[in-house]
């Protein structure tokens, strides 16, 4: 099973500031690899695929990076519905999602 | 529109056994994979199980191999989750999501959920 980390688990960010996240994978996914945000009592949602392509209706704010191992994702300039959990999820082998980190406000 | 509504959740017993559905509409149900995800209260993501568009490829997660069983009917645009023998730690939301590329299991649609608690 590929296990996926995730980092910090808590990430504290004032609004306007730039929030970036990490993702690394025990062994190899290359571009596999998808990001979603979950907030409150919602589903998650879908943000980027292929490690870097924006999901329908993503703003550019929102760019992920990264292949094989090492990942991460940058919300260049976070807005107020930001704030919530992110997860990481590998699709090169099945499917497993990180811990999550939550980005809450500083 | 894309709707994913997830039912059939509730508490039951340990050792009990429950079938989720999760009626899809707004798009090809037929032309696509799907899968069950849950979360533990307060905790992270899980991978439960996926099924291919046909429904002739199964996939389960270590955890609930044996035990529970993905299904579909295409001609109703419904995929279920029969779970037997149920323990504490199935505890969760169960969400049912679509698998967005074909081979490619990541998500571009989720339902609500649907809350399944094991408690004696």
């Amino acid at each position: 099973e590929i296990v996926m980390t995730q980092s910090p688990a808590t990430l504290s960010v004032s609004p306007g500031e730039r929030a970036t996240l990490s993702c690394r994978a025990s062994q190899s996914v290359s571009s596999n690899l998808a990001w979603y945000h979950q907030k409150p009592g919602q589903a998650p949602r879908l943000l980027i695929y292929g490690a870097s392509t924006r999901a329908t209706g993503i703003p550019a704010r929102f760019s992920g990076s990264g292949s094989g191992t090492e990942f991460t994702l940058t919300i260049s300039s976070l807005q107020s519905e930001d704030f919530a959990v992110y997860y990481c999820q590998q699709y090169n082998n099945w499917a497993t999602f990180g811990g999550g980190t939550k980005v809450e406000i500083k | 529109e894309v709707q994913l509504l997830e039912s059939g959740g509730g508490l039951v017993q340990p050792g009990g056994s429950l079938r989720l559905s999760c009626a899809a509409s707004g798009f090809t149900f037929s032309s696509h994979g799907m899968s069950w995800v849950r979360q533990a209260p307060g905790k992270g993501l899980e991978w439960v199980s996926s099924i291919s568009a046909t429904g002739g490829s199964t996939f389960y997660a270590d955890s609930v191999k044996g035990r529970f069983t993905i299904s579909r009917d295409n001609s109703k645009n419904t995929l279920y989750l029969q779970m037997n023998s149920l323990r504490a730690e199935d505890t969760a939301i169960y969400y049912c999501a679509k698998i967005a590329v074909t081979g490619m299991w990541f998500f571009d649609y989720w339902g609500q959920g649907t809350l399944v608690t094991v408690s004696s």
